[in-house]
């Protein structure tokens, strides 16, 4: 069965530093989202992203935080100066169309900034 | 705003007794209806779904959940439980684009 991948599975990161995380969605996909869940909370939406663009984003989503679709298979989210508060569980979904609805979620990134 | 609400933070239950886990969602219509479930340091594992039709949806591992429009409710239920199924439970709602999740339900399973 087709399902989201994502690495690492575990990224250790220094305060300051850039971390990119990768994803794989399901290949026919075409909406494609992050999410964050800081340990112990609920998970949080971040951005979603169709045709190239975001199509939406939460307030948690700032000038620190992007997403690329560099080719055809990967979806990235990349931090550009990390914060201790952006340790958290990180995950990577996707939906087939319009018409689908269910968002098939990757197994996750731990980041842990130090 | 759209939300979802679990009420109840953490329960625990003897192994073989009945579960119910409760979510009240609020949203400008029906959203599509979501139970997932998530063993420590793991991702999250689909239960069940709900979109349309049957308001009583089943799912794996022997749950099933129950659409009530006029509460505005999806709750889970599983009639005899097992301690592999202690967890943390999240009930989530997707709108037009973004899943909003509950904060969640932890289960503890006693012998």
């Amino acid at each position: 069965e087709p399902e989201v991948t994502q690495t690492p599975s575990h990224q250790v990161t220094q305060m300051g530093q850039e971390v990119i995380l990768r994803c794989v969605p399901i290949s026919n996909h075409l909406y494609f989202y992050w999410y964050r869940q800081i340990l112990g909370q609920k998970v949080e939406f971040l951005v979603s992203f169709y045709n190239n663009e975001i199509s939406e984003k939460s307030e948690i989503f700032d000038d620190q935080f992007s997403v690329e679709r560099p080719d055809g298979s990967n979806f990235t989210l990349k931090i550009r100066s990390t914060k201790l508060e952006d340790s958290a569980m990180y995950f990577c979904a996707s939906r087939e169309g319009s018409n689908s609805y269910e968002q098939y979620f990757g197994p996750g990134t731990r980041l842990t900034v130090t | 705003a759209q939300s979802v609400t679990q009420p109840d933070i953490h329960i625990t239950v003897s192994e073989g007794a009945s579960l119910e886990l409760r979510c009240n969602y609020s949203y400008g219509a029906t959203p599509y209806l979501f139970w997932y479930v998530q063993s420590p340091g793991q991702g999250l594992q689909l239960l069940l779904k709900y979109f349309s039709g049957d308001t009583l949806v089943q799912g794996i591992k022997g749950f099933e959940a129950e659409f009530k429009r006029s509460q505005s409710s999806f709750n889970l239920r599983k009639p005899s439980v097992h301690w592999s199924d202690a967890a943390e439970y999240f009930c989530a709602a997707r709108g037009y684009q973004k899943v909003t999740f509950g904060t969640g339900t932890k289960l503890q399973v006693i012998p």
